[in-house]
């Protein structure tokens, strides 16, 4: 069935410092992938998704590029903020329109440091 | 943009008593809600799939009697934990997508704290 796999966290950065989080894969077909964005407290927010093979998304300042060739979706921040602090989700769809289950990785939390 | 609308953010409430958590769209309308559970440190877990004016799609392992899910309307989906006890705490979150042709992601409520004592 399908997977996520994420880097395990906790990840603590100082303010400024480039963020990388690595995500990978399995899935049959082309899913669409995402990442979700959950801070203290409150529920999921969408943050950047793509939907096609070297697609980037992209949003305040995080990026993620579809690999299909090393079924990948590493999320990345040149510079991260104090309230970047938070636990990101790496999630795929396997289904295009309407509904559909999401498949979501364990998620990652990031400790941002002033 | 689309907005979920989770009630209530926190309860607490005695061992063997039953809770109901709303889940709404509020400028959408959504035939199909999803309910989530999330414990501590791990990733949210897939319960069901709640669809209007038909049973939820339980996902394996998850108790239909205990969790009921009622999708009345196109744009609100309960789920009532019946007879909770503390092992059901936990952060229960729902999710909703927009109708449409192309890839819709989930928007999601802010969750609910559920503690049994």
């Amino acid at each position: 069935g399908d997977s996520v796999t994420q880097m395990e966290g906790p990840v603590t950065l100082s303010e400024e410092a480039f963020l990388t989080i690595n995500c990978t894969y399995t899935a049959t077909g082309y899913p669409s992938l995402f990442w979700y964005v959950q801070y203290p407290g409150e529920g999921l927010q969408l943050l950047l998704k793509a939907t096609k093979a070297d697609d980037k998304g992209s949003n305040k300042g995080f990026e993620a590029t579809y690999r299909k060739e090393t079924t990948s979706f590493h999320l990345e921040k040149g510079s991260v903020q104090v309230s970047d602090s938070a636990v990101y989700f790496c999630a795929l769809s396997p289904r295009e329109g309407g509904y559909q289950k999401v498949t979501f990785g364990t998620g990652t939390k990031l400790q941002v440091i002033p | 943009g689309a907005v979920v609308s989770q009630h209530p953010s926190r309860v607490i409430c005695k061992s063997g008593t039953s809770v109901k958590i709303e889940c709404r769209s509020l400028d959408f309308q959504a035939t199909t809600m999803f309910w989530y559970r999330q414990f501590p440190k791990q990733s949210l877990m897939l319960m069901a799939t709640s669809n209007e004016g038909s049973k939820a799609t339980y996902e394996q392992g998850v108790e239909k009697d205990k969790f009921l899910i009622n999708h009345a309307s196109l744009t609100l989906s309960t789920l009532t934990v019946t007879s909770a006890h503390p092992e059901d705490s936990s952060f229960y979150i729902c999710s909703a997508s927009l109708p449409g042709g192309v890839v819709s992601p989930l928007h999601f409520g802010n969750g609910t704290r559920l503690t049994v004592t």
